[in-house]
């Protein structure tokens, strides 16, 4: 079955780049879709079709895809940011989550 | 305004037979797929499956394919999930989850508050 994967944790200071990476084979091939999850929280989605932000999701949000790799970047990070990270693609007409990334704001 | 309402938390013991449900307002049901998110305590998530309300064309992930049974009765815009028989390691939060699709592929744009399931002896 297909997998993604992404690392475990990322940290980064307040007002820098956040980075997170979803891999998986051919990725690029397929769109990829971004959600945010805080603690408690039911997710959100941040992005879809590889760069695109829904409505009220902040400019700071984005996102490419090409070769294996997806990334998401929070650029000029806040505190509010801090959360689990997933991605999610498309195989053979059902969905998969990438394994999570827990983004700390230090 | 889209909503995605959830069943309450359930306690069952293993072996027990359970359905769980999510009622859509706000939008046109029969037309938009809606599926289940499985997250077991303290990890990822997982994607179950969707349903298409309108013609009950149904799809499962190969971790989930008969483990249980996604439905959806279009008359009273509620969505299913059901286990005809709970292990222990059934116990997560459950969300509902409205897709939707272009030709690009899916996403998930609005998530119901999530059903707590706990099953234990």
């Amino acid at each position: 079955s297909y997998e993604l994967t992404q690392p475990p944790s990322v940290s980064v200071s307040p007002g820098q780049t956040a980075s997170i990476t979803c891999s998986g084979d051919k990725l690029g091939d397929k769109y990829a879709c971004w959600y945010q999850q805080k603690p408690g929280q039911s997710p959100v989605l941040v992005i879809y079709h590889d760069t695109k932000r829904p409505s009220g999701i902040p400019e700071r949000f984005s996102g490419s895809n090409s070769g294996n790799t997806a990334t998401l970047s929070i650029s000029g990070t806040q505190a509010m940011d801090e959360a689990d990270y997933y991605c999610q693609a498309w195989d053979s007409s059902t969905g998969v989550f990438g394994t999570g990334t827990k983004v700390t704001v230090l | 305004e889209v909503q995605l309402v959830q069943s309450g938390a359930e306690v069952k013991k293993p072996g027990e037979s359970l359905k769980i449900s999510c009622k859509g307002s706000g939008y046109s049901f029969t037309t938009y797929w809606i599926g289940w998110v499985r997250q077991m305590p303290g990890k990822g998530l997982e994607w179950m499956g969707i349903i298409y309300p309108g013609d009950s064309d149904t799809r499962y992930s190969p971790s989930f394919q008969g483990q249980v049974t996604i439905s959806a009765d279009k008359s009273i815009s509620t969505a299913y999930l059901q286990w005809s028989s709970l292990k222990a390691s059934d116990t997560a939060v459950y969300y509902c989850a409205r897709h939707q699709y272009d030709s690009s592929g899916y996403w998930i744009d609005y998530w119901g508050q999530g059903t707590l399931v706990t099953v234990s002896s």
